[in-house]
């Protein structure tokens, strides 16, 4: 079965733009979680989907913001673009997201932003 | 909310020496509870997982966590490292009826010297 995937793995981009990220989950899992990787604040939640809605959401701002197709791929969107934004940005899917469930992460997209 | 605590930011060991990184996390209801591996370039990894019943986990690559409850910890440990093992070890707990946001600790690097 394949993994988590995400594309692109790298982006470079200027402060000011918007940038959009794409993550496909692990084949019939339907819940799509997006995480903020950065060396000084770890792992932090961004939000997750389910079924093509928002179940859960973290404390990032407006800026931030995602989505999910019937089919369960998931995309994050980044407008106006702050240096603070560069990081890792891992997507994690999982079966279901309630009960026992574990995620699966991806490789990540990593964000630069000049 | 949720949150966990990693107590070693930075662990140097021995080849053979044996590892126990701390973990605690705090949460009032029924937790998951994971203990994840992130090597050097590569994307993180499910070490191994607690869910329920026996409080000592066995996971992957002779790596072992106890979960005790009275405590609020769940250690990991592996009585002998390998230079192998080199890599950020992250603990993460998501509640047991929103298992698709997880809180991660702020992560452990584990050198290990041949």
């Amino acid at each position: 079965k394949a993994g988590v995937t995400q594309t692109p793995r790298y982006l470079i981009k200027t402060r000011g733009q918007q940038v959009t990220l794409s993550c496909s989950p692990i084949s019939g899992h339907r819940s799509v979680s997006w995480y903020q990787q950065t060396p000084g604040q770890g792992l932090q939640f961004l939000f997750e989907y389910f079924s093509e809605t928002q179940r859960n959401k973290g404390n990032f701002p407006g800026r931030f913001s995602g989505r999910q197709f019937s089919n369960s791929r998931s995309e994050m969107n980044v407008s106006t673009l702050e240096l603070g934004d560069s990081a890792l940005y891992l997507c994690a899917s999982s079966l279901a997201g309630q009960g026992v469930n574990e995620q699966f992460f991806g490789p990540g997209t990593r964000l630069t932003v000049l | 909310a949720q949150s966990v605590s990693q107590h070693n930011h930075h662990v140097i060991l021995s080849e053979a020496a044996s590892l126990e990184l701390g973990c605690n996390y705090s949460y009032g209801g029924t937790v998951n509870l994971f203990w994840y591996v992130q090597y050097p370039g590569q994307h993180l990894q499910l070490l191994l997982k607690y869910f329920s019943g026996d409080p000592l986990v066995k996971g992957i690559k002779g790596f072992e966590a106890e979960f005790i409850k009275s405590k609020f910890s769940f250690n990991l440990r592996k009585p002998s490292v390998q230079w192998s093992d080199t890599a950020e070890y992250f603990c993460a707990v998501n509640a047991n009826t929103n298992a698709g946001k997880s809180t991660f600790g702020d992560g452990t690097t584990l050198t290990v010297k041949p």
